[in-house]
């Protein structure tokens, strides 16, 4: 089992829908999630980050954690065209140097 | 504030040649990786370095070199091209934050994009 996954997609969704993006893992040492977006031709960047368990919200950006489920989830409210990327899903242990990535979830929201 | 930069951004190589990607970050950051980035793989760690003067294999090293050349400069080096490391290579830097945000946020470069024939 991969530490790490998550559907590639590809998702495609009106304007102004709401997307919901997920990924799950199976190591519990994970403390640290973040969910990295990536346009085509870049390099990644951050979006969201959450430690443990939780929700953050950011925007039209929300970040919910359920470590009894080993699940995080990335929503999207008020989908626009311009969100239209890849999303990746991030990990970190404790005191590792490394994350842990998913392979991403393609995402195109139509005008 | 370039951010991290990467040169050159496209190559296209012959099987075995060599050629040496390059990586320079400006946020005065300890740590610098080494990715690749491959349709229906997602990105997975070549090699990484959490300081000056040292470095770790990452998932995928074989084929692989690198140096840190000071704090700022981190190469990763083909020696002898196979067309499997067809592929975008991404640097990336991070800094360990006590408190104030993503305790190790990664700061990606805009890719080399690598064709070995």
């Amino acid at each position: 089992q991969k530490e790490v996954e998550q559907d590639p997609g590809p998702l495609s969704v009106p304007e102004g829908a709401i997307v919901s993006l997920n990924c799950t893992y199976s190591n519990s040492a994970f403390q640290y999630f973040m969910w990295y977006r990536q346009y085509s031709r870049k390099g990644p960047e951050l979006l969201m980050y959450t430690y443990s368990s939780g929700n953050k919200e950011d925007g039209r950006f929300t970040a919910q954690v359920d470590k009894s489920s080993k699940y995080i989830s990335l929503f999207i409210r008020d989908s626009q065209p311009s969100d239209s990327a890849t999303y990746l899903c991030a990990m970190e242990r404790g005191g590792s140097e490394k994350l842990v990535f998913g392979k991403g979830t393609k995402l195109t929201v139509n005008p | 504030n370039a951010g991290v930069t990467q040169t050159p951004k496209f190559q296209v190589l012959k099987t075995g040649q060599s050629m040496t990607l390059q990586c320079a970050q400006d946020m005065n950051h300890n740590s610098m990786y080494w990715y690749r980035q491959d349709p229906g793989m997602g990105l997975r760690l070549i090699y990484y370095s959490a300081s000056e003067g040292t470095t770790d294999k990452g998932e995928v090293p074989n084929g692989y070199n690198v140096s840190r050349l000071n704090k700022r400069e981190f190469s990763l080096r083909l020696e002898s091209a196979a067309p499997s490391q067809t592929s975008v290579y991404f640097c990336a830097s991070s800094v360990f934050r006590v408190s104030g945000g993503a305790r190790k946020t990664q700061y990606f470069g805009p890719g080399t994009r690598l064709l070995v024939l």
